[in-house]
């Protein structure tokens, strides 16, 4: 399986609702990663998680809660979301490598479109 | 954040024709993915370049890693639209952190039959 998914694929939420956005992977990665993505932009990096510790919060607001219960499962959770949140969230997944020689090629799902009222 | 540049932005060409995407920076870097993303999907890798002077080649696309590790190049010959996408080359840097890939602002490639 060298496939990640991602749940839902579109998702619309109010500004006092929360919601939560899902990936899995069964690929063995012990890294997982958020990316937030506006309409002709690339993806920014939110969040990297190594084997299954938060390594990398790129200074997020806290309305975004990340979450790894386990290696193959990585969430987004949430709350009191602003309309410029409204993005392609995107998931991905890497093989674990702690040097500067590890190529850290990333595994994208195809993303939750995210719509905030 | 190294400074990054991708060029050109859009490309819109004829099926047949050829086009080439660009990539660099004033940094080195120890490694660069090119990746392609489809609208509505996620990026997929294409290729990874590690050593200068590097040529790799998918089907119709070559990728060329420059001598210095500053630079690469995404050549298409006889495009097709399913070539169309948005081309994002992802270098990781010599002062990089493990686990940040940064990427390029995208070449949006159109190609019309």
């Amino acid at each position: 399986d060298t496939e990640v998914t991602q749940t839902p694929k579109h998702l619309v939420m109010g500004m006092t609702n929360k919601k939560s956005l899902k990936c899995e992977q069964h690929m063995g990665h012990r890294a997982m990663y958020w990316y937030k993505q506006k309409a002709k932009k690339p993806p920014e990096l939110m969040f990297v998680y190594s084997y299954e510790k938060l390594s990398i919060n790129e200074s997020v607001p806290s309305r975004f809660s990340p979450e790894c219960p386990n290696s193959s499962l990585l969430n987004l959770h949430l709350h009191a979301l602003q309309p410029e949140d409204s993005a392609l969230y995107l998931c991905a997944s890497s093989q674990q490598g702690q040097t500067l020689s590890s190529y850290n090629e990333q595994f994208f799902g195809p993303g939750t479109r995210l719509t905030v009222l | 954040t190294q400074l990054l540049e991708q060029s050109p932005q859009f490309l819109s060409i004829q099926e047949g024709e050829n086009l080439t995407v660009y990539c660099n920076s004033s940094s080195v870097f120890s490694s660069l993915q090119w990746y392609r993303q489809e609208p509505g999907e996620g990026p997929v890798l294409l290729v990874t370049v590690v050593t200068g002077g590097e040529v790799k080649k998918l089907k119709r696309l070559t990728f060329q890693f420059g001598d210095a590790r500053k630079d690469s190049s995404l050549h298409i010959t006889a495009a097709q639209p399913g070539d169309t996408g948005l081309y994002l080359c992802a270098p990781r840097m010599t002062t990089d952190s493990w686990g940040k890939l940064q990427f390029g602002a995208g070449t949006q490639v159109v190609v019309t039959p």
